[in-house]
């Protein structure tokens, strides 16, 4: 079945500093991607879509400089976090749909747990 | 603004009975959704989704468009159905997908 892994699982990085999260289909490919966020016990917030080769579409409220988002290859997404702060910490998710497009069944990442001292 | 409401944030039945996890939508068209599952320490992982009318660990969705509803239910609850229930909405033309505020399930012995 369809595979998405994340690296890393967890980051503690000093406030200021820059964290690159990777998001990787491992076997099939991925024109689009789904960055999210979670806080302890919410829900999942979508923050942005990956788009291979063009632009991220950020959500409302997200701010495009701060999270860096790079989709350079059809099995690779990127979400860096700049010069991050504490408020920052969260839990990082990432998911791919299947062959049929974003439409279809996500596969989810095992996310990501930044914290930022 | 498409939205994707779950009222009750935890729920707890006793294995052998039935259950139901709401999900109610607002969205002007016709949605995709989805029920997702996170158990303990996994990653979320699809449950079913409306178009596949699939039943899967014995659980059921029913579209009902009228009422925009997407409730799940499964006649005789397990203890290993003790998980987080997600529902999730996206537009038919791919964009937002948007989850509810999900449901822990709890399914005690």
């Amino acid at each position: 079945g369809a595979v998405v892994s994340q690296h890393p699982s967890w980051v503690i990085c000093k406030s200021g500093t820059s964290v690159k999260i990777e998001c990787r289909s491992l076997d099939f490919q991925a024109t689009t991607m789904f960055w999210y966020r979670q806080f302890p016990k919410q829900s999942l917030m979508l923050m942005a879509t990956s788009n291979e080769g063009s632009k991220a579409t950020y959500e409302q409220g997200v701010e495009k400089d701060k999270f860096l988002i790079n989709h350079a290859s059809l099995t690779l997404s990127t979400l860096t976090v700049t010069s991050a702060h504490p408020e920052d910490s969260s839990f990082y998710i990432c998911s791919a749909p299947g062959l049929a497009g974003p439409t279809d069944t996500q596969y989810f990442g095992p996310g990501t747990r930044l914290t930022v001292l | 603004a498409q939205r994707v409401t779950q009222p009750e944030k935890l729920l707890s039945v006793f294995k052998g009975a039935p259950v139901e996890l709401k999900c109610n939508y607002s969205y002007s068209g016709s949605p995709e959704l989805f029920w997702y599952v996170q158990y303990s320490r996994q990653r979320l992982q699809l449950l079913l989704r409306h178009i596949s009318r699939e039943s899967i660990k014995g659980f059921t969705a029913d579209l009902n468009k009228g009422e925009t509803s997407f409730h799940l239910k499964k006649p005789f609850a397990q203890e290993e159905d003790s998980a987080m229930y997600y529902c999730a909405l996206i537009g038919r033309d791919g964009s937002r997908l948007t989850f509810g505020e999900g449901t822990q399930l709890t399914v005690n012995p």
